[in-house]
């Protein structure tokens, strides 16, 4: 069974920082692009980043570029998102999903990790 | 770059047959076959109905199908069920480089 836990989310001040995790378990974690899905209390869903099987490729929403930094490991089936110098803007419920292939799809959710950004 | 608009709510009662409509532009929807459907029950993840225009994944009952007309996308769902009441969101590969992967505005499924 595919399963995708997020942890890492919590309270941050503006400005701060935090790091999301992912595991990953249940399919070949190596062979699969993964994505970070965000989605601000009450409104729509948001892309925020992808990262190719071996990590060689990113991608980020340009509200993102140069804040966040996804990252992988994949003999850990791990996922990361680090993000720095947070707004009131990142606060969101953070979601890993797997790929079904290059900007085709998201297959395979996790439950999700909230991040508030407050002071 | 902006979301795809969907309608803010569609109903219909149990049987019945709703669409959901996704409309884009040439740049999204209308150029690439990149389009996918989610459902999502209030405070649970998405979960995945149709990708690529029309493709069901393994599990995701036959009552939804998905299509696409220039640029626009829909969704439909055959045989409405009280389990289907969840809002839903389309979403589609773009052109653009500063948001290459856009959302719709979502859409609020009521069963009457």
């Amino acid at each position: 069974e595919v399963q995708l836990v997020e942890s890492g989310g919590g309270l941050v001040q503006p400005g701060g920082s935090l790091r999301l995790s992912c595991a990953a378990s249940g399919f070949t974690f190596s062979s699969y692009w993964m994505s970070w899905v965000r989605q601000a209390p009450g409104k729509g869903l948001e892309w925020v980043a992808n990262i190719k099987q071996d990590g060689s490729e990113k991608y980020y929403v340009d509200s993102v570029k140069g804040r966040f930094t996804i990252s992988r490991d994949n003999a850990k089936n791990s996922l990361y998102l680090q993000m720095n110098s947070l707004r009131a803007e990142d606060t969101a419920v953070y979601y890993c999903a797997r790929d079904v292939q290059l900007w085709s799809a998201f297959d395979y959710w996790g439950q999700g990790t909230l991040v508030t950004v407050s002071s | 770059q902006s979301a795809l608009t969907q309608p803010a709510s569609v109903s219909g009662s149990p049987g019945q047959s709703i669409t959901i409509s996704c409309t884009g532009t040439s740049s999204d929807v209308g150029g690439y076959n990149y389009v996918s459907w989610y459902q999502q029950h209030p405070g649970k993840a998405p979960k995945l109905m149709i990708y690529d225009v029309s493709n069901r994944p393994s599990g995701v009952s036959n009552r939804f199908s998905g299509s696409k007309s220039g640029n626009t996308a829909s969704l439909t769902i055959s045989g409405l069920q009280a389990e289907d009441e969840a809002d839903y969101y389309c979403s589609s590969y773009t052109s653009s480089s500063t948001l290459p992967y856009v959302f719709g505005t979502g859409t609020k499924v009521t069963v009457l």
